[in-house]
């Protein structure tokens, strides 16, 4: 079973600077099957990057994804207030990862 | 718009069942695969399996093996997912979610439905 590990834990970031969240997977996993995700508290995630870097419907250009093999990446160009929020990161439909909190500083 | 709709909270004896069920709308019901996701209080997001609701084919996580059943009723375009022999350690929030544009992600999700395991 691939395990995910996502950092780090918690981000603290003020509005305007640039995120990097990780996701580190125990063995290589194809990029069409990586996935990331974004959590409010209350609220069912929300699906923002398939296929590691293809942003899904209606989600700003601000998120993008990167990486291949057992490294990936999700960037928030410049956090906007409602970007504060968990982000998994997920493979092949199965596996999410433990989630990176984004806190505002 | 494509909405998924899910039943009401539960409150389950330990070594009982639930069936949680899901209710799609807004677009053809046996075109896209569900999957079950649940989340404990505080904790991250643990996915349970998948179904394709045109075949009724199933697949599980190793860990939900013999407890989980996810059936489908294509006239009224709902699935569910019935869990049993509860324990405590079962008391989450469980989400259906539709397969996405990339076949390996979960691009609609329903609401949620708490199930709280308890004597």
């Amino acid at each position: 079973e691939i395990v995910l590990t996502q950092s780090p834990g918690t981000l603290s970031l003020s509005p305007g600077e640039r995120a990097t969240l990780s996701c580190r997977a125990s063995q290589s996993v194809g990029s069409t099957y990586l996935a990331w995700y974004q959590q409010k508290p209350g609220q069912a995630p929300r699906l923002l990057i398939y296929g590691a870097s293809t942003r899904a419907t209606g989600i700003p250009d601000r998120f993008s994804g990167s990486g291949s093999g057992t490294d990936f990446t999700l960037t928030i160009s410049r956090l906007e207030p409602e970007d504060f929020a968990v982000y998994y990161c997920q493979q092949y439909g199965e596996t999410f990862g433990q989630g990176t909190k984004v806190e505002i500083k | 718009q494509v909405q998924l709709v899910q039943s009401g909270a539960e409150v389950k004896k330990p070594g009982a069942s639930v069936k949680v069920s899901c209710k799609a709308s807004g677009y053809t019901f046996t075109s896209y695969h569900f999957n079950w996701v649940r989340q404990a209080t505080g904790q991250g997001l643990e996915w349970m399996g998948w179904m394709n609701p045109s075949s009724g084919n199933t697949g599980y996580a190793q860990k939900f093996q013999g407890r989980v059943t996810m059936t489908r009723n294509t006239s009224i375009n709902t699935a569910y997912m019935e869990l049993s022999s509860l324990r405590s350690e079962d008391t989450a929030v469980y989400f259906c979610a539709r397969g996405g544009p990339g076949n390996w992600d979960f691009d609609y999700w329903g609401q949620g439905t708490l199930v709280t395991v308890s004597s």
